[in-house]
């Protein structure tokens, strides 16, 4: 089945301790990114990436890292997570550039919570 | 910049009303893509519809049609005879496209929150 998995789904830190957000996708996409949702401010992009080893930030990048080592994984690392980091975040793939194809397909979301 | 807004932050009506959600957009490139997508309790993100700008044609998908409309910047959804599984939050989007042919990441509305009561 095609799919865009993260893991975990829901986790609760506190402040200043390192994580990770894992994303993955089986459908051979170029594009992959990441979005925050928050109340009344509707999703906003965090980080994107073109393709293997080649990111760049969205609106929202601050506190965030992303790395692209192979296709199908593209983690979101909070280095030093704090309050404000407390969201719903969604990893999305898509064909990428030039395929003609431009939906982006939305992982089930992770929720975190920094004390 | 690009921008989407969605005016309506919550709409309800009763079940088998037609309901119409309204999006409106803002860019300064020929080339864009819209979208929507629908968010339900679950919380997932469904994909309903993307709209390149040079296709101004109107679409039908059973009981849901949109109206793409260049000259007012919109790009509005109408869900005919509503029902409440319709409930959800949805999301109009704007993506440009980007030099090499391809588009550049989603732009959002803050949503519309649609409430069917039975």
């Amino acid at each position: 089945e095609a799919q865009v998995t993260q893991n975990p789904r829901y986790l609760i830190t506190v402040t200043g301790k390192k994580l990770t957000v894992t994303c993955s996708q089986n459908m051979n996409h170029e594009y992959m990114s990441w979005y925050r949702q928050d109340p009344g401010l509707g999703l906003r992009q965090i980080y994107y990436s073109m393709n293997v080893e080649v990111t760049d930030k969205g609106d929202v990048p601050e506190g965030y890292k992303v790395s692209r080592k192979e296709k199908r994984n593209f983690p979101l690392i909070l280095e030093s997570p704090s309050p404000n980091q407390t969201s719903l975040y969604f990893c999305a793939s898509s064909l990428g550039v030039g395929s003609g194809s431009y939906e982006q397909y939305f992982g089930p979301g992770t929720r975190l919570t920094v004390t | 910049a690009q921008k989407v807004t969605q005016a309506q932050t919550e709409i309800s009506v009763v079940e088998k009303e037609d309901v119409t959600l309204d999006c409106v957009y803002e860019t300064r490139d020929t080339t864009y893509y819209l979208f929507w997508y629908k968010q339900p309790p679950s919380g997932e993100l469904v994909f309903l519809i993307r709209r390149n700008s040079f296709d101004e044609q109107n679409e039908i998908s059973g009981r849901y049609s949109w109206n793409f409309q260049k000259s007012t910047s919109s790009f509005n959804f109408t869900i005919t005879a509503s029902q409440v599984v319709d409930s959800a939050v949805y999301f109009c989007a704007l993506s440009e496209a980007v030099s090499g042919g391809g588009a550049d990441g989603l732009t959002f509305g803050k949503g519309t929150h649609l409430i069917i009561q039975p």
